[in-house]
């Protein structure tokens, strides 16, 4: 079975901090996706990439950037941790197409104080 | 329109019922549509594809209303571990990558 793992369950950061969100799948997808999940606005798309060292943003790229270096891991990046940035981080992948569903970690969450 | 829009719920029902849910989405170009199910503090997982003639997965049925933009979910002889959030997943822009969620609608079922 495909597994998507997150490098943290919880996460507490300070304000300003720089953050870093790791993402690793062992089945060889393209396309890795990141999520954030937030009560009463559900999962919004911040990024997503299709390829190694290929990105493209969702809907709500602004604080982030991402990282692809290697098919198997993508990275979440906060350059300057906010309050506004506290929320369930999850990461996703799927293989390539539109109809291939998606593989979900188990989910960061993250405090920024 | 939203892009993505779901029954607000919640929804409670006993064992054995028969709940529907439907979601709306708002654009016309839209060809990729998913049922996921996210269970109290875990990651969303697919429940089942919705496909054009509609499609059914056991007590699970899944339709697709083109005309009037929505799809649905139904489903029969409610068990209590049916017990979730159920997520609508449209890609609303018709690109290949970027799926949309609507808010998801929270199931529980009662003994």
């Amino acid at each position: 079975d495909v597994k998507v793992t997150q490098s943290s369950r919880y996460l507490v950061k300070r304000t300003g901090e720089k953050v870093f969100l790791e993402c690793v799948q062992d089945m060889d997808h393209e396309n890795m996706f990141w999520y954030r999940q937030d009560p009463g606005l559900g999962l919004r798309l911040i990024y997503f990439s299709y390829d190694v060292k290929m990105k493209e943003k969702g809907d709500i790229p602004e604080g982030y950037s991402v990282s692809r270096e290697k098919k198997e891991r993508f990275s979440l990046i906060l350059e300057s941790a906010s309050t506004n940035q506290t929320s369930m981080y999850l990461c996703a992948s799927s293989l390539t197409g539109w109809r291939e569903k998606l593989f979900f970690g188990s989910g960061t969450q993250l405090s920024v104080l | 329109r939203k892009e993505v829009e779901q029954d607000p719920g919640p929804f409670n029902v006993p064992e054995g019922a028969t709940v529907a849910f439907n979601c709306t989405y708002s654009n016309s170009a839209s060809q990729s549509f998913f049922w996921y199910r996210q269970d109290c503090r875990k990651e969303p997982k697919l429940l089942m594809s919705v496909y054009s003639s509609g499609n059914e997965d056991g007590r699970f049925t899944a339709q697709l209303n083109r005309a009037s933009q929505y799809i649905s979910l139904l489903i029969r002889d409610s068990k209590l571990s049916d017990s979730a959030t159920y997520l609508c997943v449209v890609n609303v822009d018709g690109s290949n990558y970027k799926l949309t969620f609507g808010k998801g609608t929270l199931l529980t079922v009662n003994p």
